[in-house]
């Protein structure tokens, strides 16, 4: 089962446009990362939040996170075509050990035109 | 540095056949989690190894089980198979039984059952 839902599940927008990408998720966390996915290829680690910080900065990227609704934003600014990919918010976990293990949202896909 | 790397990157299977995937983590890293990804879905998690011993694991049947080797390699291997089961399958690495940070993945192993 998927821990976090993204919305929307695609976008497209205009190059210059900046994208926002939300996801919700069901349990505590102790952080929450988004990942991007060039298709068909391995995920990419693009910024990580942890539950005590509100907003992060990387580059391009803004991530917002409120944790009394559960969920989770993301920001790029200035979208260049090569931003084009699916992008998966991503939280941990504790299973049935002290273990962590990450679990995935379903994903948004992303489309950048010229 | 080497990062995660997975073989076969593709390979093709027929139904009730078996299959064995490889991966070797980062550098640096000992924990090894598995990820199954259907088209157009987010990756699902199957199982974590730590220490050669399986720590974490999802909704999967025991069709799906593991190993980890001493040099903190893993195998995936997948009996019975079903055409169901066609998909990349991803391997991400990171250090410690407890997650904290990003997880680095390979490029994945596309498989198809036919």
């Amino acid at each position: 089962s998927q821990q976090g839902e993204e919305d929307p599940q695609a976008l497209s927008i205009q190059e210059g446009e900046n994208a926002t990408m939300n996801c919700s998720y069901k349990t505590s966390i102790n952080n929450l990362q988004w990942y991007r996915q060039n298709s068909g290829r391995g995920l990419v680690h693009l910024i990580l939040i942890r539950s005590n910080e509100r907003e992060k900065h990387s580059g391009r990227l803004r991530v917002t996170l409120d944790t009394s609704k559960k969920s989770s934003s993301l920001l790029i600014t200035a979208s260049r075509a090569a931003d084009t990919a699916s992008y998966f918010c991503a939280t941990d976990g504790r299973g049935y050990s002290s273990a962590s293990k990450i679990i995935f949202g379903s994903g948004t896909r992303l489309s950048i035109r010229p | 540095d080497a990062g995660v790397t997975q073989s076969p990157t593709h390979l093709i299977k027929t139904r009730g056949q078996q299959v064995t995937l490889r991966c070797s983590p980062k550098s640096g890293h000992d924990t090894v989690s598995w990820y199954q990804q259907a088209l157009g879905q987010g990756p699902q998690f199957i199982f974590q190894y730590y220490e050669e011993e399986e720590r974490q694991r999802g909704n999967f049947p025991d069709r799906f089980s593991g190993h980890q080797f001493p040099n903190y390699s893993s195998e995936l291997n997948v009996n019975a198979l079903l055409l169901g089961d066609s998909a990349l399958y991803l391997c991400a690495s990171s250090k410690g039984l407890v997650i904290t940070g990003e997880l680095f993945f390979g490029e994945g192993s596309r498989l198809t059952v036919l």
